[in-house]
């Protein structure tokens, strides 16, 4: 079975750094691109970005360039998203979710179960 | 790029049915959207993918009682014989030129 699993949850101080894991397994890990979603609290989703796990190529929405980082380990057929500068409005449940078809823009039909990120001094 | 706008709530009663709207902006009616469910307390799940011809592909285990159509700009989920468990919230997303993007979510009442 396909399934992305998410590393747990992370309580970190405004101006620290936070990164979070997404374990992929039940299917062949370069041959689809991996984006990251996050939804504060009450709130909807917003996208920040992709990794293409095959070539490491990334892509990042506008709002936070320059403070994500998203990286892969093939070895280990995981992705990282790393957040810098935390502020207290970047509060909130982080899910990785694959694209369909091998493509960057395609629906994403496999969601991580979400990794809550506080960020409180 | 694209912008989707839901409306923020709707509602049905056990076992009817329900039709879901997701409208794209202007220039952009043509463009192919995901529906997800997210359950309370849960993560979003991929429910299907409505291609611009109007066909559309359902992710693993959906059941027939959802299904997907379009007019012109407009793209819907109909959800029929409503269950306890389909109160959720349900997006849409998009994308396109290599960035993606949501609709507000609709949150839906199952009286």
């Amino acid at each position: 079975q396909v399934h992305l699993v998410q590393s747990g949850a992370e309580v970190k101080k405004p101006g620290a750094s936070v990164k979070v894991s997404c374990k992929a397994s039940g299917y062949t890990f370069t041959g689809y691109f991996v984006h990251w979603v996050r939804q504060a609290p009450g709130q909807g989703l917003e996208w920040m970005g992709w990794i293409n796990p095959n070539s490491g190529g990334t892509d990042y929405a506008q709002k936070f360039q320059g403070r994500v980082t998203v990286t892969r380990d093939t070895s280990i057929t995981t992705v990282y998203m790393e957040l810098s500068r935390l502020r207290s409005d970047d509060t909130a449940v982080y899910f990785c979710a694959r694209a369909r078809l091998g493509f960057s823009d395609d629906a994403f039909d496999i969601w991580g179960q979400g990794t809550m990120v506080s960020v409180s001094s | 790029q694209p912008v989707l706008t839901q409306p923020p709530s709707a509602s049905a009663s056990l076992g009817a049915s329900v039709k879901l709207t997701c409208t794209l902006s202007s220039g952009h009616s043509t463009y192919a959207i995901a529906w997800h469910q997210q359950q309370p307390e849960k993560g979003p799940r991929y429910l299907m993918k409505l291609n611009s011809d109007g066909s559309h592909d359902k992710g693993d285990g959906i059941p027939d009682r959802f299904s997907g159509s379009k007019s012109g700009a407009e793209r819907y989920l109909t959800i029929s014989s409503l269950h306890s468990e389909d109160e959720a919230d349900y997006y849409c997303q998009t994308w396109g030129a290599g960035a993606v993007v949501f609709g507000g979510g609709t949150k839906l009442t199952v009286l």
